[in-house]
């Protein structure tokens, strides 16, 4: 299976921890996002790479969360000092730059913060 | 801001029947248009789009319409089958970048046998 995988799928932590989660976009994607998804809600956008290069941030990315893709193939999202509103599923996803529009998602790591 | 909207939660009708969810848009710069639905402990998976050019899109039973001077569209599923029970979101793409996708809230849908 080639698709988008995340790891881990589950995170359990206490608050004021750093957490970093992975994300292994489909090999020939360009483009990786990662979007944060609530109960109730549908999934809203955080940042995203093209390449290694991050294009752009949504408001919702405070100062405690940064993302890296050094190699333009996996990404990494940490969080630190961990607050309990941080408690979500954190999605990756990838498509191709020139392709379809549609992204293509991982299964999620879902953090919670006690 | 809340600009793609779903406002039915939940959705339940009948194997065999038409199921027909709605999404409705406040921003008319969205050129395109998708549905994705959702297992749970799974990802969103993409289902089907259209582009705002256009007023309909039809892939085997699933079909989309589009209503731009409503701001609305919808999905069509005939005939619902069990396994489409999942969560559907609608999502909707600004113009040249097309990079973050706005999602509503999503329905859930369940087809009784």
């Amino acid at each position: 299976d080639t698709g988008v995988s995340q790891n881990p799928r589950h995170k359990i932590t206490k608050r004021g921890q750093n957490v970093t989660f992975r994300c292994d976009p489909i090999s020939e994607h360009n483009r990786l996002y990662w979007y944060r998804q609530t109960l109730g809600q549908g999934p809203e956008f955080l940042t995203y790479f093209q390449n290694e290069a991050q294009l752009e941030k949504s408001r919702l990315l405070s100062d405690r969360f940064s993302a890296e893709r050094p190699k333009g193939s996996f990404s990494t999202l940490e969080i630190q000092r961990t607050e309990q509103g941080d408690s979500a599923m954190y999605l990756c996803a990838s498509r191709s730059v020139g392709g379809s529009y549609e992204q293509y998602f991982g299964p999620g790591t879902r953090l919670t913060v006690t | 801001d809340q600009q793609v909207k779903q406002n039915s939660p939940s959705l339940s009708v009948q194997e065999g029947r038409i199921s027909i969810l709605n999404c409705d848009y406040t921003n008319s710069m969205f050129d395109y248009f998708l549905w994705y639905k959702k297992y749970p402990a799974e990802g969103p998976t993409f289902l089907i789009s259209i582009s705002s050019i256009k007023d309909k899109n039809e892939d085997g039973r699933f079909t989309v319409f589009l209503n731009k001077s409503a701001k609305h569209l919808s999905l069509h599923i005939v005939p619902s089958q069990p396994g489409d029970s999942a969560v559907y979101f609608c999502a909707a793409i600004f113009g040249d970048n097309n990079n973050d996708m706005r999602f509503g809230a999503g329905t859930r849908l369940t087809v009784k046998p």
